[in-house]
């Protein structure tokens, strides 16, 4: 699977959107792009997927570059709640293929 | 619905003992996977049983095992802990593949295991 890189940490004021740049620039054709979020002492939540069109749900925004070497997840209006630390992962769909790395630790402050 | 459930939420155990930690997928759910997170590293990837089968497993020693029973619950295994043993196990479930795959994983809140 192809490596992702995350700033470790990010800080983000509370009600603004919450940028989260991951890149993946050795991404193949046939991989995708998952989010996940870890609050502290729980177990990871799913946030979105993509694999080349721009996609939104209930929880947030994802932009995949037109050559996807790089994304961005997008939380439109952060709250305190989502202070957690935010896996980026590429992976082929294959079951048990999930590989999480150190991801961002954002922080939203009031 | 209920969620992804693990059992016991904190289990203490000294060098040498051997620990099991149960799970309990989402219902409706034939996949499960097993990852271990200490402290201050990311989630490594241990075990995944799918219909009753081990299908992967990561890079772990023969000491850490499991297995998944026929109502697709399942069980972990670590023998001869050691202190490096430490650390947070996260079960996670996932449905059956209805035609495509999509790795969406329903996590629990996992065990953690102190071993002294």
């Amino acid at each position: 699977d192809a490596k992702t890189t995350q700033p470790p940490s990010m800080d983000c004021a509370e009600g603004r959107a919450a940028n989260l740049p991951c890149n993946h620039s050795t991404i193949s054709g046939n991989e995708y792009v998952y989010w996940y979020r870890q609050i502290h002492s729980q177990g990871p939540q799913y946030i979105i997927h993509g694999l080349k069109n721009n996609e939104t749900n209930e929880m947030a925004s994802l932009i995949i570059t037109e050559d996807r070497k790089s994304s961005t997840l997008i939380l439109p209006h952060a709250t305190l709640r989502d202070t957690a630390v935010y896996y980026c992962i590429v992976t082929l769909r294959k079951p048990g293929n999930l590989i999480f790395g150190k991801g961002t630790k954002l922080s939203v402050k009031p | 619905e209920a969620g992804v459930t693990q059992s016991p939420t904190h289990l203490i155990k000294t060098r040498g003992q051997q620990a099991t930690l149960r799970c309990s997928p989402i219902s409706g759910h034939t996949s499960v996977y097993w990852y271990q997170q200490a402290l201050g590293l990311g989630l490594q990837f241990l075990l995944w049983y799918d219909e009753g089968e081990e299908r992967n497993r990561g890079n772990f020693p023969p000491r850490f095992s499991g297995r998944q029973f026929p109502n697709y619950s399942s069980e972990l295994n670590v023998n001869a802990l050691e202190l490096e043993d430490s650390a947070l196990y996260l079960c996670a479930s996932s449905p059956p593949p209805l035609g495509r795959w999509n790795e969406k994983l329903f996590f629990g809140s996992g065990t953690q295991l102190s071993v002294l």
